[in-house]
């Protein structure tokens, strides 16, 4: 199975809503990443997860918050957001890399679109 | 990312032509990925490159990293309309920090 999947693939709310996005792989990678994309625009990385523990936060608004409650799943949890944060939220996983960062290559799922109104 | 520099931004060819994408880094390079992406969906991945002078092909698709590891280019020959889309390439930085090129928009008019 080298599936990464993302649920839902589309999601609209409001700016005092509460909603979760959720993505599982199978693949036994211990690294699993977040991206935000916005449209004509490549993919930024929000933050990664490595042995279940965030290692990176790229400066990410706390109005974003992720979760790893295990080795298979990535949650973002998404509270009071902007308009300007619909986009396109991939999510990746890979194995973990050595010293050098090299790790082979990442995994993406379809994405969940998100607009917020 | 300001890492990786891609060129061009966008290209139109004609179905059958061949063109060059490039990608350039301000860093030495571990290892330089190769995505694909259809609008508005997820990415699938091409190849990667990890030794300098390394060459691999897929289909009509081959993809170089130079010698000194800081530049990668990805050829497509023959472009067909099932090659449209969108072109990145990426590498990683830091310790699991994977960051995209500007990305290349490629039309194919058949």
């Amino acid at each position: 199975d080298t599936e990464v999947t993302q649920t839902p693939k589309h999601l609209v709310m409001g700016m005092t809503n509460k909603k979760s996005l959720k993505c599982e792989q199978h693949m036994g990678h211990r690294a699993m990443y977040w991206y935000k994309q916005k449209a004509k625009k490549p993919p930024e990385l929000m933050f990664v997860y490595s042995y279940e523990k965030l290692s990176i936060n790229e400066s990410v608004p706390s109005r974003f918050s992720p979760e790893c409650p295990n080795s298979s799943l990535l949650n973002l949890h998404l509270h009071a957001l902007q308009p300007e944060d619909s986009a396109l939220y991939l999510c990746a996983s890979s194995q973990v890399g050595l010293a050098g960062g090299d790790t082979g290559e990442l995994f993406f799922g379809e994405g969940s679109r998100l607009t917020v109104l | 990312s300001q890492e990786l520099e891609q060129s061009p931004q966008s290209l139109i060819v004609q179905e059958g032509k061949n063109l060059t994408i490039n990608c350039t880094s301000s860093k030495t390079l571990y290892g330089l990925y190769w995505y694909k992406q259809k609008y508005g969906e997820g990415l699938i991945f091409l190849m990667m490159l990890q030794k300098g002078g390394e060459e691999k092909s897929h289909e009509k698709i081959t993809a170089k990293l130079d010698e000194k590891k800081q530049q990668s280019s990805l050829h497509i020959t023959a472009s067909q309309p099932s090659h449209a889309g969108i072109y990145l390439c990426g590498a990683f930085y830091n310790f699991n920090k994977f960051y995209f090129g500007s990305g290349t928009k490629l039309n194919v008019k058949p």
